[in-house]
């Protein structure tokens, strides 16, 4: 699997949208790019994934560059509850079938 | 209902002795997991199971034997405990076989305390 590189911290002010970048210079071309995050003491949450185009579920936006070698989630309107640990983890689906957490970037959101 | 339960949710226990984890998923899916998220708040994999079979064991002492009874359960036993086995533990489920395993559901964490 890739690997991946986060900011460790961010903050961002209620309301407006949080930008969490992604380094994965060596992604493969096979490899996909997924999110998740984990809410303090909580279970990680799948939040989106990606291979090339960008992706938009309910909860955020995922935008690849055209070289794949960056990504950034987007959560368009952050609110305290999205105060969490996000992960950025690049492999190929399937192979393994488990998750190589890195550090993640811990996202503070601020009244 | 809950997709994927874990029981206990808080564990305390004396070194030496030896406990088990029970893990449960309600989604039908094919394969189980096992992670360790440590003091530090790193999470890592520890065993995989896909219908039934081993499919991932990372480097874990022989003291950490799962155990798959049907494709809905995999327990976590743990023999001999240590200090060092503090953490949290996590399951997760996913379904891999229909090619839709992007996503893996978590449990909501086991924290065994060993004393």
């Amino acid at each position: 699997d890739a690997k991946t590189t986060q900011p460790p911290s961010m903050d961002c002010a209620e309301g407006r949208a949080a930008n969490l970048p992604c380094n994965h210079s060596t992604i493969s071309g096979n490899e996909y790019v997924y999110w998740y995050r984990q809410i303090h003491s909580q279970g990680p949450q799948y939040i989106i994934h990606g291979l090339k185009n960008n992706e938009t579920n309910e909860m955020a936006s995922l935008i690849i560059t055209e070289d794949r070698k960056s990504s950034t989630l987007i959560l368009p309107h952050a609110t305290l509850r999205d105060t969490a640990v996000y992960y950025c983890i690049v492999r190929v689906a399937y192979s393994g079938y488990a998750l190589n957490f890195g550090k993640g970037t811990s996202l503070l959101v601020t009244p | 209902d809950t997709a994927v339960s874990q029981t206990p949710k808080y564990l305390v226990t004396q070194m030496g002795n030896d406990k088990s984890i029970k893990c449960e998923q309600n989604l039908g899916h094919d394969t189980m997991y096992w992670y360790k998220q440590d003091s530090k708040k790193f999470l890592k994999i520890m065993f995989s199971y896909n219908n039934k079979e081993l499919i991932i064991n990372e480097t874990v002492p022989n003291r950490f034997s799962p155990k798959s009874p049907d494709k809905a359960h995999l327990n976590l036993h743990i023999n001999s405990l240590e200090l060092g086995d503090s953490a949290v533990y996590f399951c997760a489920s996913s379904q891999v076989s229909s090619g839709a395993g992007h996503e893996q559901f978590f449990g909501p964490g086991t924290r065994l305390t060993v004393l």
